[in-house]
């Protein structure tokens, strides 16, 4: 079984100042971790993915990713915040090796980023 | 581009009715999905499909059903409407294998009323 939890719903933020969103999963195989973000009145697509290698992953517009096993966290980070980065984002985990898990995609239940001027 | 369409944006339909819900992609894609979204529930899991005439209950399957024929079409069947299934409805695909992103379609808003 495999879940995913996001903590806080909604996180607001000043423009320029740190984006930290937070995500923690859970998976009895060993994980394929996915950030995805959702723009207004767009459709999802993916912001970044942690697979296998270095835990560190880079994405797409300035975010980043740390995978810690010892934490089951895989929090979504950008040092600093612009406006076009209000959006509601969320974690998403596969698990990799067979079994009932392998090839589901779990999210959670999303987490709206605002930015203020 | 991959390109994921589902066939009606916006859907209103009537308590019991069935209902047939599209998704068509254009990439050769193995694994299709079908998510629900709710506010403040994220996307929920309804069923996926490895392959053609293959598939596999998500976490919230009640009241739902699927078709995968072809390729790149799978449908998603609601067999009798109801109310709590007011939602949006999205539609995603990927290449085979479970680290692949996937493309996911605008979505169909269905009102059950």
């Amino acid at each position: 079984a495999q879940s995913v939890t996001q903590l806080g719903s909604h996180v607001s933020v000043s423009e320029g100042a740190l984006v930290l969103l937070r995500c923690n999963y859970s998976s009895s195989v060993p994980p394929y971790l996915f950030w995805y973000v959702q723009y207004p009145n767009q459709g999802l697509q993916l912001l970044l993915k942690y697979t296998t290698g270095a835990t560190l992953v880079k994405g797409i517009n300035g975010f980043e990713a740390e995978f810690k096993k010892s934490e089951t966290s895989f929090h979504l980070t950008k040092p600093s915040a612009h406006m076009s980065d209000a959006a509601e984002y969320f974690c998403a985990v596969s698990g990799n090796a067979g079994g009932t898990s392998y090839g589901k995609l779990t999210f959670g239940q999303g987490t709206i980023l605002t930015v203020h001027p | 581009d991959v390109k994921v369409t589902q066939s009606s944006r916006y859907l209103v339909k009537r308590t019991g009715e069935k209902v047939f819900l599209e998704c068509v992609q254009d990439m050769d894609h193995e694994n299709m999905f079908w998510y629900r979204q709710d506010p403040g529930l994220g996307l929920r899991l309804i069923y996926f499909s490895y392959d053609v005439k293959m598939k596999e209950k998500g976490d919230i399957p009640e009241g739902y059903s699927v078709s995968r024929e072809k390729k790149e079409r799978f449908s998603l069947i609601l067999e009798s409407a109801s109310t709590n299934q007011t939602s949006m409805y999205l539609c995603a695909s990927r290449v085979q294998g479970a680290r692949g992103k996937l493309f996911f379609g605008s979505g169909t808003q269905l009102s059950v009323l």
